[in-house]
């Protein structure tokens, strides 16, 4: 059975701060991806990386993808109250386009 | 453009009843995943269909839960006899042939009672 470890579990952080999110498995996934979800709503894909080694960047978030493809980060740069939820990773084993899904990680952006 | 269109988004159920939980993907998708989550949880995956065939099942419980995704309308997840461990949020989500990422529905709140 595939797991996904997600860490830290809580987070709560003052606007402005930095913080990285870790997800780790001993499995080595075809594509990994990150969620974020809100109270009482579907996750939102941010991102899909697919590639061992890759780096992507979207505005203040940085997702990294490890070399060997069983690792990701996810790094906030200057947080903002609006950054507040839930982050999860997924990621797919080779040949299948099912996602198996991380712990969470809950982050609280204070103002 | 619709996205991935769930009902209902609460659904109360008494002990044994039966409970319907419906998904209508995005247009142009043709796969079709049920999640599970847990409060305080992360998704854990039940099924996998394309239409007219179950993919991969293997997060299904093996009484009581069933999925279709039928050649016409949307895909159904079916739990018989609902028990109060049944209470969940129910997330489907879809996506095209081939494609990485999900676009998900905004979930089924089912609550036993």
């Amino acid at each position: 059975t595939q797991l996904l470890e997600q860490s830290p579990q809580f987070l709560s952080i003052q606007e402005g701060e930095n913080l990285t999110v870790y997800c780790n498995s001993s499995s080595v996934f075809s594509s990994l991806q990150w969620y974020r979800q809100e109270p009482g709503e579907g996750p939102v894909l941010l991102v899909t990386v697919v590639t061992g080694g890759e780096v992507k960047k979207l505005k203040r978030l940085t997702f990294q993808f490890g070399d060997a493809r069983k690792d990701s980060s996810l790094h906030i740069t200057a947080a903002q109250p609006g950054d507040t939820g839930l982050y999860l990773c997924a990621g797919a084993s080779p040949g299948t386009y099912k996602y198996i899904f991380g712990t969470g990680t809950r982050l609280k952006v204070l103002a | 453009n619709a996205g991935v269109m769930q009902n209902p988004r609460h659904l109360v159920r008494r002990r044994g009843q039966e409970a319907r939980l419906r998904c209508s993907p995005m247009k142009g998708h043709s796969h079709v995943y049920w999640y599970r989550q847990l409060p305080e949880e992360g998704l854990k995956f039940m099924v996998y269909l394309q239409k007219e065939n179950i993919i991969d099942e293997s997060g299904m419980p093996k009484e009581r839960f069933s999925a279709e995704f039928p050649k016409e309308g949307p895909s159904i997840l079916r739990i018989q006899q609902v028990v109060r461990g049944d209470s969940a949020a129910y997330f489907c989500a879809s996506s095209p042939q081939g494609a990485n990422g999900y676009t998900f529905g905004s979930g089924t709140r089912l609550t036993v009672v």
